[in-house]
C-alpha cells in the first residue's frame, strides 16, 4: 500500500516568490493534515481537512498561506510571498478520522534566500 | 504553552543496553498517545500507541508505559540497535489533532 506521497521533496526559492506542495493522502484516508516542522521543533498543525473541510485551520497564517482540499483526495499547500522565516519542512499526513493514528509523508523542504 | 514535553534534547546508549525516553505531558484530556521515529531527511514513522484505558503496550523490542496519575510516559527499547539510532517524538491526543514533542535524538553506539 502506498504511504503519502509529497512533491516536491526539496525546493529553494527566493524571498517573495510563491512556492506550492503537493499532497496525496493513503487511499481510503479522509482526514488530511498539514504540519510545519521547524528545525530542532516537533511538527506543528497548521491545517486539518475532514474530506473536503478546512476543520482547523486556526494556525495557518492567512495572509499569506493558503490550502485546499479539492474533491476530498489532494492537497495544495501555498505560500505567497515567501518570507526567509518560512524555511522549514512542510509534513502532509493522513488518517482514518481524526484522533487516530496519523501517517507522515516524507516532507517538502523549503528553502529560502 | 508547551502541552508535550521531551526534556532530553538527546540520549546516548550503548548497543545491547536499554534506551528509556521520556515524555510529560500538561493536557488531562489528553488520551491516546504515540511515538514516532524520524530519521534525516525522512518524515516521522508511526512507531507505537498506548490508550490511556492501559498503562503498557508493548510490540516486538518497544514497550510505551504510561503513567496517568503522574502525565508521564516513557518508551523502552531492548535491546538497543544501531539502527535505532534517529530522533524521538513523542505526541498526544484527546479529541484534537495530535501535539508534538520537540523530540529526543537517541544514539545507539556499537
Amino acid at each position: 500500500e502506498a504511504g503519502v506521497v509529497q512533491s516536491p521533496r526539496y525546493k529553494i526559492i527566493e524571498k517573495k516568490q510563491p512556492v506550492a506542495f503537493w499532497c496525496n493522502p493513503i487511499s481510503g484516508h479522509n482526514t488530511l493534515y498539514w504540519y510545519l516542522q521547524n528545525l530542532g521543533q516537533g511538527p506543528e498543525l497548521l491545517i486539518r481537512y475532514e474530506n473536503e473541510e478546512a476543520v482547523d485551520d486556526s494556525q495557518l497564517p492567512k495572509d499569506r498561506f493558503s490550502a485546499e482540499r479539492l474533491k476530498g483526495v489532494d492537497s495544495t499547500l501555498k505560500i505567497q510571498p515567501a518570507e526567509l522565516g518560512d524555511s522549514a519542512v512542510y509534513l502532509c499526513a493522513s488518517s482514518w478520522g481524526s484522533g487516530n493514528t496519523i501517517y507522515f509523508g516524507e516532507g517538502s523542504w523549503l528553502t529560502v534566500v | 504553552d508547551q502541552q508535550v514535553k521531551q526534556n532530553s534534547p538527546s540520549l546516548s546508549v550503548q548497543e545491547g543496553r536499554i534506551s528509556i525516553l521520556n515524555c510529560d505531558y500538561t493536557n488531562s484530556m489528553f488520551d491516546y498517545f504515540l511515538w514516532y521515529k524520524k530519521y534525516p531527511a525522512e518524515g516521522p514513522t508511526f512507531l507505537i500507541s498506548i490508550s490511556s484505558i492501559k498503562d503498557k503496550n508493548e510490540d516486538g523490542r518497544f514497550t510505551v508505559f504510561l503513567n496517568k496519575s503522574a502525565k508521564h510516559l516513557s518508551l523502552h527499547i531492548v535491546p538497543s540497535q544501531p539502527g535505532d539510532s534517529a530522533v524521538y517524538f513523542c505526541a498526544a491526543s484527546g479529541n484534537t489533532p495530535l501535539v508534538f514533542g520537540k523530540g529526543t535524538r537517541l544514539s545507539v553506539i556499537a
